[in-house]
């Protein structure tokens, strides 16, 4: 079962910042945060990860607490596109267990 | 290739039939993972190939599914005996061993059992 909680959906403006929650209080020292997301009818894609530090890249940043037990994931401007459900997973090195994620609508 | 190619990409076949569902994953990458995605749900996992073993396939719903992989790239998902609840889109995903765990999905194989 997926160890993550995250709200079940979010409403984001067009061009403003979008920051989605997760909790993973559970998470071991190995265990690394990672996003991806899902728009309609596609397969999800990788958007970021990290350990312990902040890190950003193209796509979007993502903050993780001091304890990390929860982290932001920032996508500074939203866009259209961006509307889609967002994944936030704790795992080692094996496999991914997908939660039900966060539903991102971007609106004009 | 390019990408994670599956197909076929939609499947309808009759209830108790069985079907093959075929992932080609990216070259050099040698981890393979399979997925489904019944309708408003999210992704269950079903089965882990690292190279041609499958050390993980405590996914797999019933003794109906089976999956194998050769020559360390195609993989084929095979599903005996299929039933309505076995509708779902089918998803593949490939990446290189470790971290990061940056999988390439693939586009999925949509069944539909009638």
């Amino acid at each position: 079962d997926a160890k993550t909680t995250q709200p079940t959906s979010m409403d984001c403006a067009e061009g403003r910042a979008a920051n989605l929650p997760c909790n993973h209080s559970t998470i071991s020292g190995n265990e690394y945060v990672y996003w991806y997301r899902q728009i309609h009818s596609q397969g999800p894609q990788y958007i970021i990860h990290g350990l312990k530090n902040n890190e950003t890249n193209e796509m979007a940043s993502l903050i993780i607490t001091e304890d990390r037990k929860s982290s932001t994931l920032i996508l500074p401007h939203a866009t259209l596109r961006d509307t889609a459900v967002y994944y936030c997973i704790e795992t080692g090195f094996q496999k991914l267990v997908f939660g039900t994620g966060t539903r991102l609508l971007v609106s004009p | 290739g390019a990408g994670v190619s599956q197909s076929p990409s939609n499947k309808v076949t009759e209830k108790g039939k069985d079907v093959e569902l075929r992932c080609d994953p990216i070259s050099g990458h040698t981890a393979l993972y399979w997925y489904r995605q019944s309708l408003g749900q999210g992704l269950e996992f079903l089965i882990y190939f690292q190279g041609n073993s499958a050390p993980d396939k405590s996914g797999l719903p019933s003794d109906r599914f089976s999956a194998e992989r050769t020559g360390g790239s195609v993989s084929t998902l095979t599903i005996q005996r299929t039933q309505q609840e076995d509708s779902a889109v089918y998803l593949c995903a490939s990446s290189l061993p470790g971290s990061p765990l940056s999988y390439t999905f693939g586009s999925g194989t949509r069944l539909t059992v009638v």
